[in-house]
């Protein structure tokens, strides 16, 4: 079945500073979407990406849909203490097919 | 918008008996709506599809007999975890489907089965 690495796992890093996260696949992908997971809570969408080289920004995140369609990317800039989280990539073959999700980046933010 | 609402947010039950977890889009419609388990740690399993007006499709593994799916409504999905047991502890997610490629979450209901 199809898989989607992300990484890194988990990052630490402090406030102000900017991050990068990532998702592969092994296959193409028609849809990539970001989520943000918070303890406890339902995972909440931040960016949907729709065509090949789309770039799309949401504040102060920003996503890339890759070329090939087996990538995406995720950047957060000048992060503050509410970005603490988990960020799960996920990718749609079309809109009748379930998402696959990746593993999720546990980012913790020190102030 | 695209608001999805579960309920109940927490429940503890005794083992053998039976929970129902609801799920509501608020201000859409969803003709597919997803549920989900998801332990601590991990990312969100998939366990089965739900289509409003026909039978779930269930993922490999996820027994349709323990886990009842209902999708009465474009509005409302159930889920039965039937004869509960310590095992079915876990956190169960619910997504709504708005349009072909929007999908969004419900807050969670965190069983606990004693």
């Amino acid at each position: 079945g199809q898989q989607l690495n992300q990484s890194p796992q988990s990052m630490f890093i402090q406030e102000g500073e900017d991050v990068s996260m990532n998702c592969t696949s092994s296959s193409i992908f028609n849809t990539w979407l970001w989520y943000k997971q918070d303890p406890g809570e339902g995972p909440v969408l931040l960016i949907a990406l729709y065509k090949a080289g789309e770039l799309t920004s949401n504040g102060r995140l920003t996503a890339q849909f890759g070329i090939t369609r087996k990538d995406s990317f995720l950047n957060i800039s000048a992060s503050i203490p509410s970005d603490v989280g988990i960020y799960f990539c996920a990718g749609q073959d079309s809109g009748n097919t379930p998402l696959v999700f990746g593993k999720g980046t546990r980012l913790s933010v020190i102030a | 918008g695209a608001v999805v609402s579960q309920h109940p947010s927490r429940v503890i039950c005794k083992s053998g008996t039976s929970v129902k977890i609801e799920c509501r889009s608020l201000d859409f419609q969803a003709t597919t709506m997803f549920w989900y388990r998801q332990f601590p740690k991990q990312s969100l399993m998939l366990m089965a599809t739900s289509n409003e007006g026909s039978k779930a499709t269930y993922e490999q593994g996820v027994e349709k007999d323990k886990f009842l799916i209902n999708h009465a409504s474009l509005t409302l999905s159930t889920l039965t975890v039937t004869s509960a047991h310590p095992e079915d502890s876990s956190f169960y997610i619910c997504s709504a489907r708005r349009s072909s490629y929007e999908q969004y979450f419900g807050p969670g209901t965190r069983l606990t089965v004693t």
